[in-house]
């Protein structure tokens, strides 16, 4: 389908290994957004692209994490170093505005996630 | 950004209609409110969006009273298909982008 797709749905990773994960999002949307999720918890906001203009990052939990969006289109979530506190789902979802009949609101579309185990 | 209060879970039978109330005391004047379903090993799924009043769609009604300060998502007729982890979000989420999420509440479907 044309939605957001994310890879590798799983990755596992010694402490202290270096690693890269993907994300696709829906052609044309210009909002790119990263989120992760620990068990059992709600997503929490990591950053936010706007085209290829990392627009926020204050959710970044430490300077070992980094994204891109060098062409506007897919990013890249990379983690230096994994600690075992890394470990969660890593979702992204690229979003549009939606016109109601009065406001326009704004929706995000999520991927199904990378799931990061790191022993 | 403005937090959101619901419960942590809910049950219900199949065929039944269910309320899910979620307390957003301090929304600001641009805040939506977003309901967002997610199933086990999926992302969340946006289901319905509202600024005020009622918002009806093919799988939910969003009720939001004058003052704005909570909302009622309104399943009708749940199936076990629905059981889920439901989210309450207050924010306008564009250029923004923090959305922030909360436990939800988990709703557990039985027949």
């Amino acid at each position: 389908g044309a939605g957001v797709s994310q890879s590798p749905r799983y990755k596992v990773a010694k402490r202290g290994q270096d690693v890269a994960l993907r994300c696709d999002p829906i052609s044309g949307h210009v909002s790119l957004f990263w989120y992760q999720q620990a068990l059992g918890q709600g997503p929490e906001f990591l950053t936010y692209f706007q085209n290829e203009a990392q627009l926020d990052k204050s959710g970044l939990p430490s300077d070992r994490f980094f994204a891109e969006r060098p062409e506007g289109s897919v990013s890249t979530l990379k983690i230096q170093r994994t600690q075992q506190e890394d470990s969660a789902v890593y979702l992204c979802a690229s979003g549009s505005r939606r016109s109601n009949r009065d406001r326009v609101g704004y929706e995000q579309f999520f991927g199904p996630g990378t799931r990061l185990t790191v022993l | 950004l403005a937090k959101t209060t619901q419960p942590i879970s809910m049950d219900s039978y199949e065929g039944q209609e269910v309320n899910i109330t979620c307390s957003h005391n301090n929304i600001a004047t641009n805040d939506y409110i977003t309901w967002y379903q997610q199933f086990p090993s999926q992302g969340p799924r946006f289901i319905i969006q509202g600024y005020k009043t009622k918002v009806t769609n093919e799988v939910a009604s969003l009720f939001i009273p004058a003052d704005r300060k909570s909302s009622t998502l309104s399943l009708p007729r749940v199936s076990l298909s629905d059981t889920a982890v439901y989210y309450c979000l207050v924010g306008y989420g564009g250029s923004q982008g923090n959305l922030i999420f909360g436990k939800g509440t988990k709703l557990s479907v039985k027949p």
